[in-house]
């Protein structure tokens, strides 16, 4: 039983467009993390959260919001989509160094 | 500031054939190191990480990797490789304060050639 899920696994959606990813995690974990993954780099932090209630900027927070309603959900809400923002994402659940991800969400932004 | 480089976006390796991912950090602070595998479409698994003591880590499936602080790196390594290896690896750093925020070098995409 995976313990990081999200939802939608694809999506398509429309410039200016809002657009609402979801994690969920059965970890039990404080921290949770959204990365962007882009050809040709690593994985790169958006956001992330303490716990329920909290949100904080990670590298690259420009054009996305967060919100960590429980301790088990974090999603990332794109306001106004951009084609910038196609990308795959991926949430993920820790309360160390060691960080537990989901299996992605590939967003195509047209 | 802190970084993690791999230097090779690409390795191609015949099956049977030994294997080494190359991997540099650089962070002033303690270095906690990882290596993650990605299969295709898929999400992130952890292969082996180093926090202390024994600067060669043991991982799953026959991986390992050896620290060095002299050299600021965290090489991946396997006596023989399957052609199942073939994935995309990334050597990671984590902060030793604050959020634990990792940070990820670029990705080496390993090709195991039948």
């Amino acid at each position: 039983e995976a313990a990081v899920t999200q939802s939608p696994r694809n999506k398509v959606a429309v410039t200016g467009g809002k657009v609402t990813l979801s994690c969920n995690q059965t970890n039990n974990h404080n921290n949770m993390y959204w990365y962007r993954q882009d050809t040709g780099h690593g994985l790169r932090l958006i956001h992330y959260s303490y716990g329920a209630g909290s949100t904080e900027k990670g590298d690259i927070p420009d054009g996305y919001k967060a919100s960590r309603p429980s301790q088990e959900n974090f999603s990332l809400i794109l306001e106004l989509a951009t084609p910038s923002q196609t990308s795959v994402y991926f949430c993920a659940s820790g309360d160390d160094h060691e960080q537990y991800f989901g299996p992605g969400t590939r967003l195509t932004v047209l | 500031a802190q970084s993690v480089t791999q230097p090779d976006a690409r390795v191609t390796v015949s099956e049977g054939a030994s294997l080494q991912l190359r991997c540099k950090y650089s962070y002033s602070g303690t270095p906690y190191l990882f290596w993650y595998v990605q299969y295709p479409r898929q999400g992130l698994q952890l292969l082996l990480k180093y926090y202390s003591g024994d600067p060669v880590v043991q991982g799953v499936n026959g991986f390992e990797a050896e620290f060095s602080k002299s050299n600021s790196s965290f090489h991946l390594r396997k006596a023989s490789v399957h052609w199942s290896d073939s994935a995309v690896y990334f050597c990671v750093l984590s902060l030793s304060s604050g959020s634990w925020q990792l940070i990820f070098g670029s990705g080496t995409q390993l090709t195991v050639m039948p």
